[in-house]
């Protein structure tokens, strides 16, 4: 099992420039979760997804969509980028509320300049 | 929201010797979890351990153990036997066992260890 996979690992974006960052895993979780990790911060939770056609919003979503047609993706959609979204997001899985471990993916390095 | 502190940013340890990391947390529920993960260079986070909160013993993974004090809402990681490989950052993140979708992760805090 490769886990959860996130692409592409930086990006550069310039003020008001849209982009979507992939997140998959291929272990047939129900739980997927988008967090970002500012400098010197832990980790926020932007968007969650308890399953394929359900997202719901965390503490940050503001200026960020989310889809899940599948149990494997889980996009995350940033319009208009901002300085600040500027972040490292990283994307997590976990099979169910009964199994709390959560599975991170490498993370994504995004400017915005 | 729950609320994670971690008052340590940064801690150092000589190889093969003992640390201990705090973590407090804000709670007013009875049923919850509470975790360590490892974050090293690569980013990528990895968990340490898990406690769950009705357990009344401490959680132990090999050379790392919690000190679990639920009335005082303290969860404090240590690290026995220090090695090069866990010089990393660390966070203690707490998940209600109600509601139970949200992480709630504390800013960190950065183990260097010294050879």
């Amino acid at each position: 099992n490769a886990g959860v996979t996130q692409t592409p690992k930086f990006r550069i974006l310039k003020i008001g420039q849209s982009m979507t960052l992939q997140c998959t895993q291929d272990m047939n979780h129900n739980y997927m979760y988008w967090y970002r990790q500012d400098p010197g911060m832990g980790l926020k939770l932007i968007y969650y997804s308890v399953g394929a056609g359900i997202t719901d919003k965390g503490e940050v979503p503001n200026g960020y969509n989310v889809s899940r047609s599948t149990t494997e993706d889980f996009p995350l959609r940033l319009e208009l980028a901002a300085p600040s979204q500027t972040s490292v997001y990283f994307c997590a899985s976990s099979y169910s509320i009964s199994l709390t471990e959560q599975f991170f993916g490498p993370g994504t390095r995004l400017t915005v300049l | 929201a729950q609320t994670v502190t971690q008052s340590q940013p940064e801690m150092s340890v000589q190889e093969a010797e003992t640390v201990t990391l705090s973590c407090t947390y804000d709670t007013s529920e009875s049923d919850y979890y509470l975790f360590w993960y490892k974050q090293p260079p690569s980013r990528q986070m990895i968990l340490v351990i898990r406690q769950e909160a009705y357990k009344q013993q401490n959680a132990t993974e090999n050379r790392f153990s919690v000190n679990f004090q639920k009335a005082a809402k303290s969860f404090s990681l240590k690290i026995s036997d220090s090695q090069l490989g866990d010089a990393a950052m660390y966070f203690c993140a707490y998940r209600s066992g109600d509601t139970g979708n949200q992480f709630y992760f504390g800013t960190g805090t950065s183990l260097t260890v010294i050879p």
